[in-house]
């Protein structure tokens, strides 16, 4: 079975930094995703890790232990426009498709 | 196309009525997927097709729901007889390859059942 973990609500103050952190218990664990998810909206592709360590893009970094099975998203200069439900997510074995967390929803406040 | 577009945006039906929903992946796509996500909570993944085969279907319901991915057709997920608590967004999302490449999601379709 799998069992991904992540904080339900977190909020943090605009131009601050916040990590956000995923746990998983996946057998066949190939790799694993961040998505943002605008009220509303399509979730859209942040980050992909399969190997360990840090990956930096911009402002937002995806950290993984495949090990401790564990990741976190890191935001920098945080923005209002940030306010969104982060989902960490993971694909296993040749299945491709992805396994969600239940997401956890950020608030920036000025 | 750039983008998987999905259609209707939103679909009302009554109790026992069919519903069906539309999805046309990024062009050169060959991997289809179909999730469901309830009142924006975790999303529950359905069905994945790589072309017109049917890829992974272990998420699917058993009874009522239907999907197909035709040549030349977009692809398609079928409710019959929709209950209540099938009220939910669908989303359809696609990818090139798997596993590893990214998954590209379309806006979803809201479906309502009163």
């Amino acid at each position: 079975g799998q069992n991904i973990d992540q904080p339900t609500e977190m909020t943090a103050t605009e131009g601050a930094i916040v990590q956000i952190n995923c746990t998983y218990q996946t057998s066949g664990f190939n790799g694993l995703f961040w998505y943002q998810q605008h009220a509303g909206e399509a979730p859209t592709f942040l980050s992909y890790n399969v190997l360990d360590g840090l990956e930096e893009k911009g402002r937002f970094s995806s950290f993984l232990s495949r090990s401790k099975g564990y990741s976190y998203l890191l935001l920098k200069e945080l923005q209002m426009k940030d306010s969104a439900s982060y989902l960490c997510a993971v694909t296993r074995g040749s299945q491709g498709n992805l396994i969600f967390g239940k997401g956890t929803k950020l608030s920036v406040k000025p | 196309g750039e983008e998987v577009a999905q259609t209707p945006k939103h679909l009302v039906r009554g109790e026992g009525q069919k519903a069906k929903l539309y999805c046309a992946p990024i062009k050169g796509h060959s991997y289809v997927f179909w999730y469901q996500q309830v009142l924006k909570n975790e999303f529950k993944f359905l069905i994945s097709f790589q072309n017109e085969n049917v890829f992974d279907e272990t998420g699917m319901p058993k009874e009522r729901f239907s999907a197909k991915c035709l040549p030349n057709s977009p692809c398609s997920l079928e409710i019959q007889a929709t209950k209540l608590e099938d009220s939910a967004v669908y989303f359809c999302a696609s990818s090139q390859s798997r596993p590893g490449n990214t998954i590209y999601f379309g806006e979803g379709s809201w479906l309502t059942v009163v």
